[in-house]
């Protein structure tokens, strides 16, 4: 079956050190999303990519990095200049960024301070 | 700045008993909107698309609506099952990004 897979399911991340958090889609679409959710804020935009070898910056960017060497994964890298990482992240896929097809979603990555 | 305000925030309803949520949004030109549910500790799930004003898509007990204004998600005789979180998205076309708002909890009782 497509989908979207992302990992870890939970993690837990020491005072001063990066994490990354891994999204693989088999969908074959071009772009893919990084949300932060946290309660009662909704879903809000870290990066996202419209093709391989490009990203651009969402609303809260500060704190995270990403990459897109292939089309199929997204990682994003939660870096300890992100002093409130805490948080619910969801990756998400969409065909092309253009077109009127949904966002597809993974099942998250909790994210927790140690 | 497109905007979308989804409510309630949270909504409580016996089973068998058929409510609404709304989501209000201000976007220039809207080319989609989306619903999607989503379960606790799950990614969200898609629903629908809408596209224009007048437009109506069904999905078992669910229906959801389009105004030039707001979008309604009909939940008829829900049952506990539907219990879950709802969120609503607009997209206005192009190279623009999803703005969603902050969803409703909804808790259908037995």
């Amino acid at each position: 079956d497509g989908g979207i897979t992302q990992s870890p399911k939970y993690l837990f991340r020491k005072e001063g050190q990066n994490v990354t958090l891994s999204c693989e889609q088999n969908l074959n679409h071009d772009a893919m999303y990084w949300y932060r959710q946290d309660p009662g804020q909704g879903l809000r935009l870290i990066y996202y990519s419209q093709i391989v070898n490009d990203f651009q910056k969402g609303d809260i960017a500060e704190g995270y990095s990403v990459s897109r060497e292939k089309k199929e994964s997204f990682p994003l890298t939660v870096t300890s200049a992100q002093k409130n990482p805490t948080a619910f992240y969801l990756c998400a896929s969409r065909v092309d960024i253009r077109l009127h097809q949904p966002q597809h979603f993974g099942d998250g990555t909790r994210l927790s301070i140690l | 700045e497109d905007q979308v305000t989804q409510s309630p925030e949270a909504l409580r309803l016996q089973e068998g008993e058929s409510s609404s949520l709304n989501c209000s949004y201000t976007v220039s030109g809207l080319r989609g909107l989306f619903w999607y549910r989503q379960d606790p500790g799950k990614g969200p799930e898609f629903l629908f698309t809408l596209y224009s004003a007048g437009e109506e898509k069904e999905k078992e007990r669910l229906k959801a609506t389009l105004t030039k204004k707001e979008s309604f998600l009909h939940i008829t005789a829900p049952k506990p099952e539907d219990s879950a979180t709802y969120l609503c998205a607009v997209w206005a076309g192009g190279y623009s990004t999803l703005t969603f708002g902050k969803g409703t909890m909804l808790l259908v009782s037995p």
